[in-house]
């Protein structure tokens, strides 16, 4: 079974701060993706990530596969509170379907 | 609109009861899944259908049953609703299974008392 931890489980941060969440699996992953859930709503795709090493922006957001597609990382600068929710890894494995990481609830204080 | 529609957001029911989520969507993805998020486990696969017709057992299937007779629908049953089911159902939809993102309804919490 593959199996993907995220760390931290809870983060609160004040507003303008820089924070790194962790997604990682002994298990390779064809692509993965980051999702960000807001209460009472579904999750909302961020990035893709595809290819060992590859790095993406969205704005403030900097998200990171790792070479060996084990493992990434979402980089947020200058954190604002609409970046308040629960954010979610997802790891594609090479059939048809996603396994989820428990997320990390982030909480940016104004 | 196009997208994903979950129904009910919320039920309430007793344990012994039958109970059906519905989900709907308007894109004509190939594939749909269903999902339940508890606090401390994320989110864990139910089923998933590749196509009308083609259904498949995810992590954690037992008690449930799905069907997909169109592209469009894919309800899940709990046929004898258990407590340990009381959760939150996520739906979601993608074009091609892994290799496309996927999209979520609003989800369906149930109780179950």
């Amino acid at each position: 079974t593959q199996l993907l931890e995220q760390s931290p489980q809870f983060l609160s941060i004040q507003e303008g701060e820089n924070l790194t969440v962790y997604c990682n699996s002994s298990s390779v992953f064809s692509s993965l993706q980051w999702y960000r859930q807001e209460p009472g709503e579904g999750p909302v795709l961020l990035v893709t990530v595809v290819t060992g090493g590859e790095v993406k922006k969205l704005k403030r957001l900097t998200f990171q596969f790792g070479d060996a597609r084990k493992d990434s990382s979402l980089h947020i600068t200058a954190a604002q509170p609409g970046d308040t929710g629960l954010y979610l890894c997802a790891g594609a494995n090479y059939g048809q379907n996603f396994v989820f990481g428990p997320g990390t609830r982030l909480s940016v204080l104004p | 609109d196009a997208g994903i529609t979950q129904s009910p957001r919320y039920k309430i029911t007793e344990t012994g009861r039958q109970v059906t989520l519905m989900c709907h969507q308007t894109w004509s993805h190939s594939y749909m899944f269903w999902y339940r998020q508890d606090l401390g486990h994320g989110l864990r696969l139910i089923y998933y259908s590749a196509a009308a017709d083609i259904t498949d057992k995810g992590e954690v299937p037992d008690g449930y049953v799905v069907s997909r007779s169109k592209t469009e629908n894919f309800p899940l049953t709990l046929e004898s609703a258990t407590r340990s089911q009381t959760s939150v159902y996520f739906c979601a939809s993608s074009e091609e299974g892994a290799k496309q993102p996927q999209h979520f309804g609003d989800g369906t919490r149930l109780s179950i008392l």
